[in-house]
């Protein structure tokens, strides 16, 4: 199976700043790597797919980038709704695997 | 709207069964794969299992194998988890989730999930 691995585990910011949160995966996925952003008591959402999709809806201050093996969730204006945990997903081979979770806490 | 709505979660002994359900709505069923992911209590995200669109192929994870069966019908726009020989470990929330497709220039194809259902808790205890 593939290994997605996230960090930091956890970070706290304020809001305005600038986030990034990396997943780095075991082997080449190209650039199959989607990234979901989850609440507490709710479903995941997704806000990147394909590495650097946004998805419809998704603030524009939500960015992706990365292939190969090296990936980047980057909130440019940290928002007071954008606090939550954040996963990567792989897509390029069964099974699909998640990274353990980027939960972005308040300063 | 897109929407897909779990049921079925429920408190069951160890050994027990349950079958969860999932009702899709606002997209043409019969057109997407689906899938089951799963939660555990404070935990991430863990894929279990897949389903074609016409049913023909299925997928398991290891951890559920053997005791989990999914399935859906078409005519009645739903998807269902049928899980026998529940264990404390399989606590959690449950998830159904569309795949979306999409072609890319290298023939690799990308997916995602989306939309995901709201969850249904399913809890293994005595």
């Amino acid at each position: 199976d593939i290994q997605m691995t996230q960090s930091p585990s956890s970070l706290a910011a304020s809001v305005g700043d600038r986030v990034t949160i990396t997943c780095r995966a075991s082997q080449s996925i190209s650039s199959s790597l989607n990234w979901y952003q989850q609440k507490p008591g709710k479903a995941p959402k997704l806000l990147i797919y394909a590495a650097s999709s946004l998805q419809s809806g998704v603030p524009s201050r939500f960015s992706g980038s990365g292939s190969g093996t090296d990936f980047t969730l980057t909130i440019s204006s940290l928002q007071p709704e954008d606090f939550a945990t954040y996963y990567c997903q792989q897509s390029y081979r069964t099974p699909r695997t998640f990274g353990h979770g980027t939960k972005v806490e308040i300063k | 709207e897109v929407q897909l709505v779990e049921s079925g979660g429920d408190l069951v002994q160890p050994g027990g069964s349950l079958r969860l359900s999932c009702a899709a709505s606002g997209f043409t069923f019969n057109h997407y794969k689906m899938h089951w992911v799963r939660q555990a209590p404070g935990k991430g995200l863990d894929w279990i299992s897949y389903i074609s669109s016409s049913g023909g192929t299925i997928d398991y994870a290891d951890s559920v194998k053997g005791r989990f069966t999914i399935s859906r019908d078409n005519t009645k726009k739903s998807l269902y988890l049928e899980m026998n020989s529940l264990r404390v470990e399989d606590t959690a929330v449950y998830y159904c989730a569309r795949i979306v497709e999409m072609a890319t220039n290298n023939g690799d194809g990308v997916n995602w999930f989306d939309p995901w259902g709201q969850g249904t808790l399913v809890t293994v205890s005595s």
